[in-house]
């Protein structure tokens, strides 16, 4: 069982905006603004998309944000495409025993 | 750019350790601030974080699997080395290794992945 508690499924139709939740402690997500995002494709090695909540590398659409209120944090896809159809998977940090603690993925099927 | 490529057995029996390579380019681990570290996913699983060693030759790791793991670097800092005690079939994943910058707390470039197989 993943510390952090993601949906399992998520789905949209293209050009549509979805969310995916993130749901942590008051030990990780809620203390720290250190959440990141994942995106892996099958077969793939995931890709950083977001980091410390809400920032997006350079190269990363701007489709995608992130936020976060108490213990919960949200990966946001705007203008859903083809493309986006992978598993995503949230990330924080938990401090100076656990040190990072992942969700258990959310599979995004694009309709 | 950032490379990173893990190499090890494909296939580990029960009770045995396991030793993964993993070798960098782009980046130099003598540079302050820089840290390698290792994350696996077993098949159809989410992503666990194992272990990392930063630039100063401090290491974190993960306090489920401490007493199993130790992650070292070579002598000339251009490979990080993880070997994992006691494998079981659980253990059964791929191994990621991945770049991270002190302080940022984020793994912005990873290996892409080799697949251990605990089985007798």
């Amino acid at each position: 069982q993943s510390a952090l508690t993601q949906p399992a499924s998520v789905s949209g139709s293209p050009g549509q905006s979805i969310t995916i939740s993130c749901t942590g402690t008051s030990s990780d997500v809620g203390t720290y603004n250190l959440v990141s995002w994942y995106q892996q494709h099958p077969g793939k090695a995931p890709k950083l998309m977001i980091y410390e909540v809400s920032k997006r590398p350079s190269g990363v659409s701007n489709r995608f944000s992130g936020s976060k209120s108490g213990n919960t944090a949200s990966l946001t896809i705007s203008g859903l495409q083809a493309e986006d159809e992978a598993d995503y998977y949230c990330c924080s940090y938990a401090g100076s025993s656990t040190f990072w603690v992942f969700g258990g993925g959310t599979k995004v099927t694009v309709l | 750019q950032i490379t990173l490529k893990e190499s090890g057995p494909t296939l580990v029996k029960p009770t045995q350790t396991l030793t993964l390579t993993c070798t960098f380019s782009g980046f130099s681990l003598r540079t302050s601030g820089v840290g390698v570290g290792w994350i696996r996913q077993p098949p159809g699983k989410a992503l666990e974080w194992l272990a990392l060693i930063y630039w100063d030759d401090d290491k974190r790791y993960s306090p489920f699997l401490k007493s199993r793991l130790s992650i070292i670097t070579d002598t000339s800092k251009t490979q990080v080395v993880l070997t994992m005690t006691n494998m079981d079939p659980v253990d059964t994943a791929t191994y990621y290794c991945v770049h991270i910058i002190v302080a940022t707390n984020y793994f912005d470039y990873w290996g892409q992945g080799t697949l251990v197989t605990v089985s007798s």
